[in-house]
């Protein structure tokens, strides 16, 4: 079984500084990798996902993720934030790119001015 | 990109009432739609798999009979609540996986629905 902790509960920052979300994950098989954000009161929009190839992904709004197989992470980073991306992050992990996703429990980011 | 719908977004309803929630996907055909409940300050635990024309799948510790589930349609999902409880008020979720060329399928989430039993 899979199982996805997300280190770090709640990330307050200041505006155009660096964030780094912490995730890792464990799994006995191979694995897919997303990360979602939820903004207050809304669903999850897909920001970026590992399914192969390339071990540093890009996705929108200027985020990027690196897998690392060896430690089993999935951070997520943005080299400079914005009052905008203030909302929660959830680390997911499925079996396969169209199973169920398991979720960590979620990074609240706070960007602050 | 594509767009999945959760009506109704918000519902309120006493304790006893059945709701229904639907999941549509607007502008794709999902074979596979999923039903997630959030509670506060919680990540989102899976509830069910559904499957166009045939019966939805359950997780561990989810009562079949409490949360039906309907996949009648490509585009179409509903979630009723049967005689819900206060302890059911919860966010409800639900995502479509939208087959692409290659394998590259992605799960696309709904907005959610909050329901509040009294």
């Amino acid at each position: 079984a899979q199982s996805v902790t997300q280190l770090d509960s709640q990330v307050p920052v200041f505006e155009e500084a660096p964030v780094e979300l912490r995730c890792n994950y464990s799994s006995s098989v191979s694995v897919y990798l997303f990360w979602y954000v939820q903004y207050p009161n809304q669903g999850l929009q897909l920001l970026l996902k590992y399914l192969s190839g390339s071990t540093l992904v890009k996705g929108i709004n200027g985020f990027e993720a690196e897998f690392n197989k060896s430690q089993t992470s999935f951070h997520l980073r943005k080299p400079s934030v914005h009052i905008s991306d203030t909302a929660e992050y959830f680390c997911a992990v499925s079996e396969r790119s169209q199973g169920n996703l398991i979720f960590g429990k979620g990074t609240k980011l706070s960007v602050k001015p | 990109g594509a767009v999945v719908s959760q009506h109704p977004s918000w519902v309120i309803c006493k304790s006893g009432t059945s709701v229904k929630i639907e999941c549509r996907s607007l502008d794709f055909q999902a074979t596979t739609m999923f039903w997630y409940r959030q509670f506060p300050k919680q990540s989102l635990m899976l509830m069910a798999t559904s499957n166009e024309g045939s019966k939805a799948t359950y997780e561990q510790g989810v009562e079949k009979d409490k949360f039906l589930i309907n996949h009648a349609s490509l585009t179409l999902s509903t979630l009723t609540v049967t005689s819900a409880h206060p302890e059911d008020s919860s966010f409800y979720i639900c995502s479509a996986n939208q087959g692409l060329a290659g394998g590259q399928e992605t799960q696309y989430f709904g907005p959610g629905t909050r329901l509040l039993v009294l």
